[in-house]
């Protein structure tokens, strides 16, 4: 199974700049990086997803370390609505996925 | 699109007996993923289904099984039920051919508790 390693807990101020560290120091080659955050008594929803190149959506930003054994989710502006548990995961085309614990993110008004 | 959709929301069991969870797959998704979130942990993989065929299995015991229909909707059945499979059980869908380079959709899940 891929491995990650995230902080179990964050806070941020509103309207503030986040960012979530993710390390994945047995990454392979073939395994993309998946972000996913899930609200209180809902099923996870995506974030954002990349390989080797740094990517942006409506959502967030995902910076990918050259060797690619770490990565951050960057959300610009915190909202409260960001609430929430932030899974950083390795998919590969196995087409399965492997949850760590995640990392709560706590944002302050 | 009509999302991921599970049925039934919460269910109450009592130890021993058998449970069938529900789930209808994204339209145009034809692979569907369960898994397993006990409280304050992530979800663990179960199982996968890809065309109607099992595609894929993660730490789970036989009484876990499942199924999948040509309408890629899926099933999972849980036998023997014990305490320690209360959870909130989620499934997934995506498309074969595109994973891992696109997302997954998940459903909001099945509250299941065994008493």
């Amino acid at each position: 199974d891929a491995k990650t390693t995230q902080p179990n807990s964050m806070e941020s101020n509103e309207e503030e700049p986040v960012h979530l560290p993710c390390n994945h120091s047995t990454i392979s080659g073939t395994d993309y990086i998946h972000w996913y955050r899930q609200l209180p008594s809902q099923g996870p929803e995506y974030v954002i997803h990349g390989l080797t190149s740094n990517v942006n959506n409506r959502m967030a930003s995902l910076a990918i370390a050259e060797d690619r054994k770490s990565s951050t989710l960057i959300l610009h502006r915190a909202t409260l609505r960001d609430a929430a548990v932030y899974y950083c995961i390795l998919a590969n085309t196995g087409n399965q996925f492997y949850f760590g614990t995640g990392t709560s993110l706590t944002v302050i008004p | 699109e009509t999302g991921v959709t599970q049925s039934p929301t919460h269910l109450i069991k009592t130890r021993g007996q058998q449970v069938t969870l529900r789930c209808s797959s994204q339209s145009g998704h034809n692979t569907v993923s369960w898994y397993q979130q006990a409280l304050g942990q992530g979800p663990q993989f179960i199982f996968q289904y890809y065309r109607e065929e099992e595609n894929g299995r993660g730490n789970f015991p036989p009484r876990f099984s499942g199924l999948q229909f040509p309408n890629y909707s899926s099933e999972l059945n849980v036998n023997a039920l014990e305490l320690d499979d209360s959870a909130l059980y989620l499934c997934a869908s995506s498309t074969e051919t595109a994973f891992p380079n696109t997302e997954a959709f998940f459903g909001q899940g099945t509250r299941l508790t065994v008493v």
